[in-house]
């Protein structure tokens, strides 16, 4: 069966601090990645997507970036935080091409200080 | 464009009443719809999903949802809510394709009373 892994689970950064957010899915080849954030009483912003490796496609201007540098692999970085970035992020796998739905995992808690 | 309305942002019912939970899209074509719950802190767990067919659809953890193409409805139902269906819940329309991308509504944060 597949499975999705996100960490870290919480995470305390300083504004101006880098950010790295790692995803990894098992059990599936080339499925499609997302990242989305959620902001406090509010609902799930696509953040980006992508559909193969080193395909990133990007859904909204911001200080954030995205890298995929192996199959089931999908990254989510910034060089310096900005308080606006607090939100849960949550990471995605799907399978291109079908109607089926996305898999979510437990996503990542980020305050900014 | 498409999108997604959940009107309702928080409902409170009682344990064991009743509940149903709106959704209206808006979408060109025929839609791909899902409902997910989260729980406090966690991701989303898909409840249930449309495509095609019986537009009854059932899902887990006893709950169902009827596709209504003339209401460009899809509203999620239970005969008997248990106080661990607390929860938020949102309601998506699938764009297929190869990206396969979901639009989400804003959510219901359903609230049980003992």
């Amino acid at each position: 069966s597949q499975t999705i892994h996100q960490w870290p689970a919480t995470l305390v950064q300083p504004v101006g601090s880098p950010l790295s957010l790692e995803c990894t899915v098992e059990g599936t080849s080339n499925p499609n990645l997302y990242w989305y954030r959620q902001a406090a009483g509010r609902g799930l912003q696509l953040l980006f997507y992508s559909v193969g490796i080193g395909q990133i496609s990007s859904e909204v201007p911001q200080n954030l970036s995205a890298s995929r540098p192996q199959d089931r692999q999908f990254i989510l970085s910034s060089k310096k935080l900005l308080l606006s970035d607090s939100g849960f992020y949550l990471c995605a796998w799907g399978l291109g091409g079908t109607n089926q739905p996305q898999h979510f995992g437990d996503g990542t808690r980020l305050s900014i200080l | 464009a498409q999108s997604v309305t959940q009107p309702d942002i928080h409902i409170t019912v009682s344990e064991g009443a009743s509940l149903e939970l709106r959704c209206n899209y808006s979408y060109g074509a025929t839609p791909y719809l899902f409902w997910y719950v989260q729980s406090p802190g966690q991701g989303l767990q898909l409840l249930l999903k449309y495509f095609s067919g019986d537009t009854l659809v059932q899902g887990i953890k006893g709950f169902e949802a009827e596709f209504k193409r003339s209401q460009s409805s899809f509203n999620l139902r239970k005969p008997s809510v248990h106080w661990s269906d607390a929860a938020e819940y949102f309601c998506a329309v699938g764009a297929g394709g190869a990206t396969n991308k979901l639009i989400f509504g804003t959510g219901t944060l359903l609230a049980v009373q003992p």
